[in-house]
């Protein structure tokens, strides 16, 4: 099976802009989750989807907002972006409530 | 607030010997532990988890032992690997939730 895959890998924008990163799951996962890793915050929760819908979300302001389409595609939007939310966005897909979470490569985000 | 902790940000082990890391969290309804490897330019690899009905899991080299009293979690590496090399976090979920929550890692160097 392919693993999940993210687009784009790096990703340079400027304040204020905004941002949408995609993330394709393993095929047959059906929940998505979403991470911040930044130095020395390790990984921070932003959402899960699972079936279109957003179940859980983490404590992160209104301005980080995501979907899941119905192939389990799913696509996450930072709007007026701020020079601390240069992180490593990382994209996990699991089948269902499974346990182990499988990880994308992540994708770069530089604001500056 | 930072529920899983890995109060070591690094650890450098000879080549052959016992690699030991260390996890502490603070939520007694944690029920499912996971340790995930992470190597620099690629998303987080599952190691090995633990659920909370037991005290201990192996696989190969790797064993996770779980102390619920103290809230503490290790992972062993025996023998190290120069290939073991890399950034490993520590993960924990709870069995109604949909998240889980990580540590901030910790980065282990094996020398040849």
């Amino acid at each position: 099976k392919a693993g999940v895959t993210q687009t784009p890998r790096y990703l340079i924008k400027t304040r204020g802009q905004q941002v949408t990163l995609s993330c394709s799951p393993i095929s047959g996962h059906r929940s998505v989750s979403w991470y911040q890793q930044t130095p020395g915050q390790g990984l921070q929760f932003l959402f899960e989807y699972f079936s279109e819908t957003q179940r859980n979300k983490g404590n992160f302001p209104g301005r980080f907002s995501g979907r899941q389409f119905s192939n389990s595609r799913s696509e996450m939007n930072v709007s007026t972006l701020e020079l601390g939310d240069s992180a490593l966005y990382l994209c996990a897909s699991s089948f269902n409530r499974d346990r182990e979470q499988y990880f994308g490569p992540g994708t770069r985000l530089t604001v500056t | 607030d930072q529920q899983v902790k890995q109060n070591s940000p690094s650890l450098s082990v000879q080549e052959g010997r016992i690699s030991i890391l260390n996890c502490d969290y603070t939520n007694s309804m944690f029920d499912y532990f996971l340790w995930y490897k992470k190597y620099p330019a690629e998303g987080p690899t599952f190691l090995i988890s633990i659920s909370s009905i037991k005290d201990k899991n192996e696989d190969g080299r790797f064993t996770v032992f779980l102390n619920k009293s103290a809230k503490h979690l290790s992972l062993h590496i025996v023998p190290s690997q120069p290939g073991d090399s890399a950034v490993y976090f520590c993960a924990a979920s709870t069995n109604t939730g949909n998240q889980f929550y990580f540590g901030t890692g910790t980065s282990l160097t094996v020398i040849p």
